[in-house]
């Protein structure tokens, strides 16, 4: 079946610095999305991505989507100890269902 | 508000039980998924419905079962069939259309005795 690996699976990351997390998929997807999950909650759709080397950003967050529609990444910057959680990139194919990678754990250093 | 809610938020299960776990949304979504969720290992897809009476199995779907009566209801069995039920639940919902976004409910932590 469909598999999306993420890299790297955990980081430690010194507030106030960057850090970029890798969704990567051995078949073409039709979007990509990215959620968050806090330590202890559910995960929270972050954005969708559609179009090939679509780029989006929200405030601090950019999401960026291959041009091969096979990869993206999650670039944070100046990093703030609310990044804390697990990311999770989803991708689908084309039909009705998601793959969701296994996620990159980040913790924050104060 | 609109959202998703699973109950209980614990659950503790004997060995040889069958237990089930209750999602409801009221966000009149079509679709409805289950996932588990072990640490290290991300969310697999046990059973998705994307329409009322009609549901799928997923990846892992041994050892559960669900029913989709209800728009609003997607409840799951974890039967005795399961060898290894200790997890984290999840349960989601999402609009119709090719993989759109899911919103998801806080979740059950089921635990064997």
């Amino acid at each position: 079946g469909q598999q999306v690996m993420q890299i790297p699976q955990y980081q430690h990351v010194q507030e106030g610095e960057d850090f970029t997390t890798y969704c990567n998929s051995s078949t073409t997807l039709s979007n990509i999305q990215w959620y968050k999950q806090r330590p202890g909650g559910h995960p929270v759709f972050l954005i969708q991505l559609v179009k090939s080397g679509e780029v989006k950003k929200q405030k601090r967050l950019t999401f960026q989507f291959g041009e091969a529609k096979k990869n993206s990444s999650l670039h944070i910057t100046a990093t703030q100890t609310t990044d804390v959680g697990t990311y999770f990139c989803a991708g689908s194919d084309g039909n009705n269902r998601l793959a969701f990678g296994k996620g990159n754990q980040v913790v924050v250093i104060p | 508000d609109g959202g998703i809610t699973q109950s209980p938020k614990y659950l503790f299960r004997k060995e040889g039980q069958n237990v089930t776990l209750s999602c409801e949304q009221n966000l009149n979504h079509d679709a409805m998924y289950w996932y588990r969720q072990d640490p290290g290992q991300g969310l697999r897809l046990i059973y998705y419905s994307q329409i009322v009476n009609d549901f799928q199995k997923g990846d892992i779907a041994e050892g559960y079962s669900v029913s989709r009566e209800k728009k609003e209801s997607f409840p799951l069995t974890v039967t005795s069939a399961q060898k290894n039920p200790t997890a984290f639940y999840l349960c989601a919902s999402s609009a119709p259309g090719q993989a759109a976004p899911q919103h998801f409910g806080d979740g059950t932590r089921l635990s064997i005795l």
